[in-house]
């Protein structure tokens, strides 16, 4: 069975520019994140989405980030402009059951900004 | 939030079984025990979860103490492979809980 898929797997781009980081979710599932992980701050859940409607997004860090899910099977989360600060390892996990359920991670996309 | 308690780091030899502790004296009844394990270079991936009763499943099993204060993830025969980040997380029921990972516990084997 394919598992979440993320792309790209790295991102390297200069400062001031746009980033789209992409997710396909594992079919059925009717919850997805967006997490961040960086060695000073550990993994961080920055937004989730129940049946593509965002339900919590106080983890989002500011204006600049933005997620969005157009249907069940794709989501994006957008950074504009991007910034050296937000270098990091993004992961998307989908679950069922609910939230509650185990979370299924994509394998990430590292992100650097120059 | 009730918070955990996990060592640094431990050190195992392959084909053995680990103990991997998790302090949790703040857990509340409606708070379920998670266990995550992140391998180099992937996202992290579920191992177990329970509430109040030891659970077991084909990864690893789960031991809860009888005042849930404390639990232990076991693995029962290291292989090169469980070398990971190990995250012990706790979880309230509800439907819209989160998972919110701490620094979790190195954990090492040893050929």
């Amino acid at each position: 069975d394919a598992g979440v898929i993320q792309s790209p797997r790295h991102e390297v781009t200069e400062m001031g520019q746009e980033v789209t980081l992409r997710c396909k979710p594992i079919s059925g599932h009717d919850y997805l994140f967006w997490y961040r992980q960086t060695m000073m701050r550990g993994l961080e859940l920055l937004i989730y989405f129940n049946n593509n409607v965002p339900i919590d997004d106080s983890g989002m860090p500011e204006d600049r980030f933005s997620a969005k899910m157009p249907n069940a099977s794709f989501s994006t989360l957008k950074i504009q402009p991007s910034e050296p600060r937000d270098s990091a390892v993004y992961f998307c996990a989908s679950s069922v059951q609910g939230a509650f359920g185990p979370q299924h991670f994509g394998d990430g996309t590292r992100l650097s900004i120059l | 939030d009730a918070k955990t308690t996990q060592p640094n780091s431990m050190e195992s030899n392959e084909e053995e079984p680990v103990h991997l502790p998790c302090n949790h004296s703040t857990i509340s009844g409606t708070d379920y025990i998670h266990w995550y394990r992140q391998l180099p270079s992937q996202g992290p991936e579920y191992v177990i979860h329970g509430l109040t009763s030891n659970v077991n499943n084909r990864m690893a099993s789960l031991a809860i103490a009888e005042d849930r204060k404390s639990s232990t993830l076991i693995l029962h025969r290291a292989t090169l492979r469980d070398a990971a980040v190990y995250y012990c997380i706790l979880r309230k029921t509800g439907a819209n809980s989160k998972l919110t990972f701490g620094k979790g516990i190195t954990l090492s084997v040893r050929p």
